[in-house]
């Protein structure tokens, strides 16, 4: 059974910091991983999606990179800002029906 | 473009009263999911559907049924609620191994 970790569950970072979140996964026979942002009380918004071919994706100032053989994949994200404070999920897809997620890295970034 | 719609977006239910959930989606997907997001679970998917007419169980289908009638819509069903069911629902859809894109949840509470 896949199983998906984000580390860590909280972050807290002052403005303007780069910083990286973790996701692993056990099972490395993925067709793609994606991460997704959500804030509170709101729907999962898309924000990369990394094919299994692949090895990164970037959008903005969002990197996301995928190591398939190690099960690991991390989003990058530069000069951090207020407005990206909210939960940042990642999910690794077996088949398009057996997508599974993690419990999420909830990040602030304070002014 | 609205992208992917549910309603209702709240509902307080009793338990073993029945209700359903609707989804839309106006971007020609195959693929349309029912996940549901218990905190410290992460999203979990209820229900899926390849297609028009075709439905399948996921990690969770115990107590809901779906249907897919028409390719825009995908109709979660509970037929008699219980407490357990206590969660917030979003549908998602896609294209066969590519982003999924989600709506804006529906909180349901049963009493």
């Amino acid at each position: 059974k896949q199983e998906v970790t984000q580390i860590p569950a909280a972050l807290s970072v002052p403005e303007g910091e780069n910083l990286v979140l973790n996701c692993s996964f056990t099972d490395s026979a993925i067709y793609n991983l994606q991460w997704f942002r959500q804030d509170p009380g709101k729907g999962l918004t898309s924000l990369l999606l990394i094919q299994s071919s692949q090895r990164e994706q970037t959008s903005g100032r969002l990197n996301a990179s995928l190591d398939k053989s190690s099960g690991r994949s991390t989003l990058y994200i530069a000069a951090s800002q207020p407005g990206d404070s909210a939960t940042y999920l990642c999910a690794v897809n077996r088949d398009n029906n057996d997508m599974r997620f993690g419990a999420g890295t909830r990040l602030t970034v304070k002014p | 473009n609205a992208g992917v719609t549910q309603t209702p977006k709240f509902r307080v239910l009793k338990t073993g009263q029945s209700m359903t959930l609707l989804c839309a989606q106006d971007m020609n997907h195959e693929y349309m999911y029912w996940y549901r997001q218990d905190p410290g679970m992460g999203l979990r998917l209820i229900h899926y559907s390849v297609g028009e007419g075709t439905t399948a169980k996921g990690e969770v289908p115990d107590g809901y049924n779906v249907s897919r009638l028409k390719k825009q819509n995908f109709l979660l069903g509970l037929e008699s609620a219980a407490p357990s069911q206590t969660s917030v629902y979003f549908c998602a859809s896609s294209y066969p191994r590519y982003e999924q894109f989600f709506g804006p949840g529906t909180r349901l509470t049963v009493l």
